[in-house]
């Protein structure tokens, strides 16, 4: 597709559930961000994937999120033990290359908006 | 640690009028500092960016303002129409560190007709 994919759009999930979240980058970029956005507020970083590097897990909040980039493509975000202060909204976001000089920015998906009840 | 500060939250401007949102930002490591715009239910789309080797950046009606020694810069928002009306994201990334960006907390900017 044209754009960033994320899936499903909506999840009700009740806790103490799993869930995963599915992102399809923009075919050819090799860097993929997850990003979460609570309501109302700015967006807070979880990890980075960029090509066959370890990705950088620093922003994941807790033991309970787990993320993995499979061919270097598809990514899924896996939340175990989903907790009501995990409702938020996914972003998934996908750019051309770690040099930003030849970057336009990340592209964003519409995201995964998360409801824990 | 906000790494990067973004005011006001909230912003009310009639059609036509300029809107301007700051940001802030500590670690002087960062060296390029986009804005994105968000409309409900989607994602955040980039706007504009600026590097700190140039102070002003304009494309169409928006505008950044960069001041390196004030470690701020701004979005001008000029002739404002309700069509603007989303959230605007700033954000900065650093050399070395992949594209990873930092982001504002975010500002809901109102234009009213």
């Amino acid at each position: 597709g044209a754009g960033v994919s994320q899936s499903p759009s909506n999840k009700v999930t009740e806790k103490g559930k799993d869930v995963e979240l599915r992102c399809d980058p923009i075919s050819g970029h090799t860097a993929l961000y997850w990003y979460r956005q609570s309501l109302g507020q700015g967006l807070e970083f979880l990890i980075y994937f960029q090509g066959n590097s370890a990705p950088d897990k620093s922003g994941l909040p807790s033991d309970r999120f787990s993320a993995e980039r499979t061919g270097g493509s598809v990514s899924t975000l896996t939340i175990q033990r989903t907790q009501q202060e995990d409702s938020a909204v996914y972003l998934c976001a996908s750019s051309l290359a770690q040099e930003r000089r030849t970057v336009r920015g990340y592209t964003f998906g519409s995201g995964t908006r998360l409801t824990v009840v | 640690q906000q790494q990067v500060k973004q005011s006001p939250q909230s912003l009310i401007v009639q059609k036509g009028g300029i809107s301007i949102i700051n940001c802030a930002y500590e670690n002087t490591a960062f060296d390029y500092f986009p804005w994105y715009q968000q409309f409900p239910g989607k994602g955040p789309a980039l706007l504009i960016a600026i590097r700190p080797d140039v102070s002003e950046k304009k494309e169409g009606r928006f505008t950044i303002s960069f001041n390196k020694s004030a470690k701020q810069f701004s979005l001008h928002i000029m002739d404002s129409q309700p069509g603007d009306s989303a959230t605007y994201f700033c954000a900065a990334s650093k050399r070395n560190a992949g594209n990873m960006l930092t982001f504002g907390g975010g500002t809901r900017l109102m234009v009213k007709p």
